[in-house]
């Protein structure tokens, strides 16, 4: 079945660590987001890629950073991880961003993040 | 700008119940409107969806209609097992705005008791 596959599902990291999460997907869609989601609260985005259109939302800090080195893998990197950024981080794609059209966007499964 | 406002949950319901969520939204243009569901660890799925006024997207027996008069989207479904405690999200996504971009509501959680 194609999907959105984020790995690892659990990550521990130590504050101030460097920590990267990944994400893949099968669909072949031409954009990748990146959200984060905090406890009882809707995903608030942090970027998205439209193939190697790299966008930031203006209130994303920059302790996080992304990477798209293919259609199929999209990376996050949080450079000094601290205590207020443990949450879920959740990876979504979809087929494009047209004029005429909006797309569903396709989510993976997660990776919650524990800072200590 | 783009809103989307759910109902505060958590909305506790017996099986069989019949459920309603009530979502309405702001949007400067015409959007698409969108149900996601997510259940406990697990990500978002996509519930339903509608694209202009009057459709009405159907899936896994819930039910929304796009009302423009009253600018609503309201999740229903006849009756709820246990399977379906999660929490729900409305979402709308608007070309005229912001790239189409995805503006979701502060999510619904449901529990469903036997």
């Amino acid at each position: 079945d194609a999907m959105v596959i984020q790995n690892p599902r659990y990550q521990v990291t130590q504050f101030g660590k460097p920590v990267t999460l990944s994400c893949s997907q099968t669909l072949n869609h031409n954009v990748m987001y990146w959200y984060q989601q905090k406890s009882s609260q809707a995903p608030k985005l942090l970027f998205h890629y439209y193939d190697k259109d790299f966008n930031n939302e203006a209130d994303t800090p920059d302790n996080f950073q992304s990477r798209r080195p293919n259609t199929s893998f999209c990376f996050l990197d949080i450079r000094s991880p601290g205590l207020g950024d443990a949450a879920m981080y959740l990876c979504a794609t979809s087929r494009g961003l047209e004029t005429s059209a909006i797309y569903e966007q396709y989510f993976g499964p997660g990776t919650r993040l524990t800072v200590t | 700008g783009n809103s989307v406002t759910q109902m505060e949950g958590p909305v506790t319901l017996s099986e069989e119940a019949f459920l309603t969520i009530n979502c309405t939204y702001t949007a400067t243009g015409y959007p698409s409107l969108f149900w996601y569901v997510q259940y406990p660890g697990e990500g978002l799925q996509l519930l339903l969806k509608a694209t202009k006024a009057d459709d009405k997207g159907s899936n896994k027996g819930f039910e929304a209609t796009y009302r423009k008069e009253t600018t609503s989207f309201h999740l229903e479904k006849g009756s709820v097992q246990v399977s379906d405690s999660a929490v729900y999200f409305c979402a709308l996504s608007d070309q005229s705005d912001s790239w189409g971009k995805f503006q979701f509501g502060a999510g619904t959680q449901v529990v469903v008791t036997p």
